[in-house]
């Protein structure tokens, strides 16, 4: 299993641009979520979805856009990058939600808005 | 939610054991006690999590209160390898993304 993987690694934006961060895992994992992660601070979560078709809002979801259509794949669309969205973007997936089950995640993306 | 509170660095000599405290004081009865680390410029790695009783595995062992309103993550023996901020989270029963707070920041020194 590969597990969580995320491209690209690294991305510069301009402000104003959009682009598209990819997640997928190969476990089956119903949930998945992303964080963000701002410099010397903990992760943030921004959006994350319980299933195919469904996702919901975390605690940081201004500026960013999901969808699921598939159990593997969760992207994130950034609309309209601002340099407050500089940070590593971490996406994770999780066999259940329930208390018992750990998290994996990705290792990031890392992304510059200038 | 629950919060967990950490003191924000720690540490050890390479080869000696290392305690990390958690403190989660308003801990739920029905809440898990997890443990994730994040190494330099990588995703967070689960460690371990437990309920009530005490927990072994490969990684660490958890060391839950009686009372659970604390807990500490045991590493046997640090090694430089294991220099990372690690995150202790509560996770509801009913389940719930989970929250990061700072983190303690273990330091290991040769």
């Amino acid at each position: 299993n590969a597990g969580v993987t995320q491209t690209p690694k690294f991305q510069v934006l301009k402000t104003g641009q959009s682009m598209t961060l990819q997640c997928a895992q190969d476990m089956n994992h119903e949930y998945m979520s992303w964080y963000r992660q701002d410099p010397g601070m903990g992760l943030r979560l921004i959006h994350y979805s319980v299933g195919a078709g469904i996702t919901d809002q975390g605690e940081v979801p201004n500026g960013y856009n999901v969808s699921r259509s598939t159990t593997e794949d969760f992207p994130l669309r950034l609309l309209s990058a601002a340099p407050s969205q500089t940070s590593v973007y971490f996406c994770a997936s999780s066999y259940s939600l329930a208390g018992s089950y750990e998290q994996y995640f990705g290792p990031g993306t890392r992304l510059t808005v200038t | 939610d629950a919060k967990t509170t950490q003191p924000n660095s720690m540490e050890s000599n390479e080869e000696e054991p290392v305690h990390l405290p958690c403190n989660h004081s308003t801990i739920s009865g029905t809440d898990y006690i997890h443990w994730y680390r994040q190494l330099p410029s990588q995703g967070p790695e689960y460690v371990i999590h437990g309920l009530t009783s005490n927990v072994n595995n490969r990684m660490a062992s958890l060391a839950i209160a009686e009372d659970r309103k604390s807990s500490t993550l045991i590493l046997h023996r640090a090694t430089l390898r294991d220099a990372a901020v690690y995150y202790c989270i509560l996770r509801g029963y009913a389940g719930n993304m989970l929250t990061f707070g700072g983190g303690t920041r273990l330091m290991v020194k040769p």
